[in-house]
């Protein structure tokens, strides 16, 4: 029963290249969420999506940024011409529906560097 | 606006002692409370999850209290151990909206022999 599963672990990117990060969400939950962290900081909300579906993209940049989830396959959110302050690290999280008690898990993140 | 606050930023302690961590809180309307640990490098794991009945809630050595009057939290870890070392995230979730959840900016323990 593996846990949330994003890769790659670590992805370095030189300004004005793209990023894609995946996210594979526990088996069985269809409620996908990223955030975003930057050193000593907490975690920011970016967006939440449901299969084929994104319900809030409230917390990410207009620009740039995309995420999407698949009816098969991972989650990803892409990162167009990426610049130094997008440098953090970016985790997924899934759950198994939207009720307000609905434990979320975490994956271990991504963490972009651009250089 | 709704804000977590958590207090201390930092905190260094011997192991063996015990130490309490607090987190306040604006959310509003109010729906549960989650205290997280996040080691180094890894995502948040979920310690507790107290809604607006619960008083206090146990998870090892770890207990946490909610005062939904006073809009206030705490975690209290008995014993620490080295392992302990990471950092404590208080998340409040209202029950409006799609994405409620509002995350503190968590405390970060060092446990020292």
């Amino acid at each position: 029963n593996a846990g949330v599963m994003q890769n790659p672990r670590h992805l370095v990117r030189r300004r004005g290249q793209e990023a894609r990060l995946r996210c594979s969400p526990m088996k069985g939950h269809s409620h996908v969420y990223w955030y975003r962290q930057l050193p000593e900081e907490g975690l920011k909300f970016m967006v939440y999506l449901q299969k084929e579906n994104i319900i809030d993209e409230s917390g990410m940049p207009k620009e740039r940024f995309s995420a999407e989830f698949p009816k098969e396959g991972p989650s990803i959110l892409r990162i167009q011409q990426v610049v130094r302050g997008d440098s953090a690290a970016y985790f997924c999280a899934s759950s198994r529906s939207t009720g307000s008690d609905e434990k979320l898990f975490f994956g271990s993140g991504t963490q972009l560097s651009v250089l | 606006k709704n804000q977590v606050e958590q207090s201390p930023q930092s905190l260094i302690i011997l192991e063996g002692k015990n130490c309490t961590l607090q987190c306040n809180y604006t959310v509003s309307p109010f729906s549960n409370l989650r205290w997280y640990k996040q080691d180094t490098g890894r995502g948040p794991v979920s310690l507790t999850i107290m809604t607006f009945s619960e008083n206090t809630k146990s998870n090892g050595r770890y207990t946490a209290t909610l005062d939904a009057d006073t809009k206030q939290s705490s975690l209290h870890i008995t014993a620490s151990q080295l392992s302990d070392s990471a950092s404590y995230i208080c998340v409040v979730s209202s029950n409006s909206g799609n994405t409620p959840l509002v995350f503190g900016k968590g405390t970060r323990l060092s446990v020292i022999a």
